[in-house]
């Protein structure tokens, strides 16, 4: 068990709705990312988290996307006017730190599928 | 550019039939390499960390290899519970810090 969880593990919604998903890894947890799985696909990073701060975001995380993680624990991630494109496995990852045992390695949590029709 | 394939892109083995899976890599910097194990519908699960060429890592029936260019893992006499997708990962330099690019997985499927 990697102690991250992700809400909801599935959504669906209709093209032009706003989505929000919610990660919450188990504290101790300082560096935080979401990344983007579609179907036959690795995984493919979105943005990234130190504490509170975002450090990085990817040029796949267009202006409708915004995370936040207020008090460096657990994050958010909205998509505003979601198209068909946006249908994949969002996944929400933590570098293991000394709880887990490692300090390089990205546990995962389990996702979220969405569905836009 | 940074890259990371692997092949195949399907393997169906036989209960008990050892094989190999490859991980090919292009990266400048490179800090770690990674394998993952992904079930159908659930989040990549951690399996071995690689950090320089020669370094092996053992697991149950999976053994990980490392080279200048590319890793392999090894699975020997394979069970059908061993069905899923494995991803490689590689963890690079980048400008102000590091980023972890995936391979795109090899789906595995061990037929009873």
């Amino acid at each position: 068990d990697t102690g991250v969880s992700q809400d909801p593990r599935h959504k669906i919604t209709k093209r032009g709705q706003n989505v929000t998903f919610r990660c919450d890894p188990i504290s101790e947890h300082n560096r935080l990312y979401w990344y983007r799985q579609t179907l036959g696909q690795g995984p493919e990073f979105l943005t990234y988290f130190q504490n509170e701060a975002q450090l990085e975001k990817s040029r796949l995380l267009s202006d409708r996307f915004s995370a936040e993680r207020p008090k460096g624990s657990f994050s958010t991630l909205e998509i505003q006017r979601t198209e068909q494109g946006d249908s994949a496995m969002y996944l929400c990852a933590v570098i293991g730190g000394r709880l887990l045992g490692s300090y390089n390695e990205q546990f995962f949590g389990p996702g979220t599928r969405l569905t836009v029709l | 550019e940074d890259q990371v394939t692997q092949s195949p892109e399907a393997l169906r083995l036989q209960e008990g039939e050892s094989s190999s899976l490859n991980c090919s890599y292009t990266v400048s910097g490179l800090r770690g390499l990674f394998w993952y194990r992904q079930d159908p519908g659930k989040g990549p699960e951690f399996l071995f960390t690689l950090y320089s060429a020669g370094e092996e890592k053992e697991k149950e029936r999976l053994k990980a290899t490392l080279t200048k260019k590319e890793s392999f893992l090894h699975i020997t006499a394979p069970k059908p519970e061993d069905s899923a997708t494995y991803l490689c990962a590689v963890q690079a330099r980048d400008t102000g810090g590091f980023k972890t690019i995936f391979g795109a997985g090899t789906r595995l499927f061990v037929k009873a």
